[in-house]
């Protein structure tokens, strides 16, 4: 498959934990990136590779990744976490790039 | 600090041709390692990724697309320029360009503010 996919809306109570998953076989191969978008901006960058974080992005935010599923924690959630995540990976032949569906938390 | 901005047309009719540019600074497309891509999102929609070019001038498309888009780049400008074929009304949506190195394992560190643009008659 060639695709990745998310779950559309997941929801966590404020301070509280949450896990976003993305599903697709190139992710057997390689790692997610995370993406979270505000609604009006534009992507910024929060996790790549195993669980590497971009400087600035706090680190209440953490990836893990078990055979073709990929998922993005936030421990503690925050109002201002509450955005549209995006997942994505190269594919399998590691000529292009595919983005998932995208998740959007609500924080309650 | 990198910026890259988006820039072209906002309104395009039907079947024409997509010429959009982004400026960027703060970094070298000369540089090994660098690459810029052309990431869109229709209104209301999810991210969809079109394409990159690499320092060295390769250059990869997303297969859906390949057949309509070209990217180019400009060293001595800072500038690379995506071109879209017979355009659609489903082509209509913010285009983004974005940066990124294989420090990051070429995820997309930095991005423009994206262009919002219209295919209609």
């Amino acid at each position: 498959s060639s695709e990745l996919t998310q779950d559309p809306a997941v929801s966590v109570a404020l301070g509280q934990t949450v896990r976003i998953t993305c599903q697709g076989d190139s992710l057997r191969k390689f790692y997610a990136t995370w993406y979270q978008q505000k609604p009006g901006q534009a992507p910024v960058l929060i996790l790549f590779d195993k669980n590497d974080r971009p400087s600035g992005i706090p680190d209440r935010f953490s990836g893990s990744s078990s055979g073709d599923t990929a998922s993005l924690t936030i421990t503690g959630a925050q109002a201002e976490d509450e955005a549209d995540y995006y997942c994505n990976s190269r594919d399998n032949n590691h000529n292009h790039v595919l983005f998932g569906g995208g998740t959007r938390l609500t924080v309650l | 600090q990198i910026t890259l901005k988006e820039s072209g047309p906002t309104l395009v009719e039907p079947t024409e041709t997509l010429t959009l540019t982004c400026s960027f600074s703060g970094f070298s497309l000369t540089t090994s390692g660098v690459g810029v891509g052309w990431i869109r999102q229709p209104p209301g929609k999810a991210l969809e990724w079109l394409a990159l070019i690499y320092w060295d001038d390769d250059r990869r498309y997303s297969p859906s697309l390949k057949s309509r888009l070209t990217v180019t780049k400009d060293t001595s400008k800072n500038q690379v320029v995506l071109t879209m074929t017979n355009v659609d009304p489903v082509d209509t949506a913010t285009y983004y360009c974005a940066h990124a190195t294989s420090v990051t394992n070429w995820a997309e560190s930095s991005w423009g503010q994206g262009t919002l643009v219209t295919v209609s008659s």
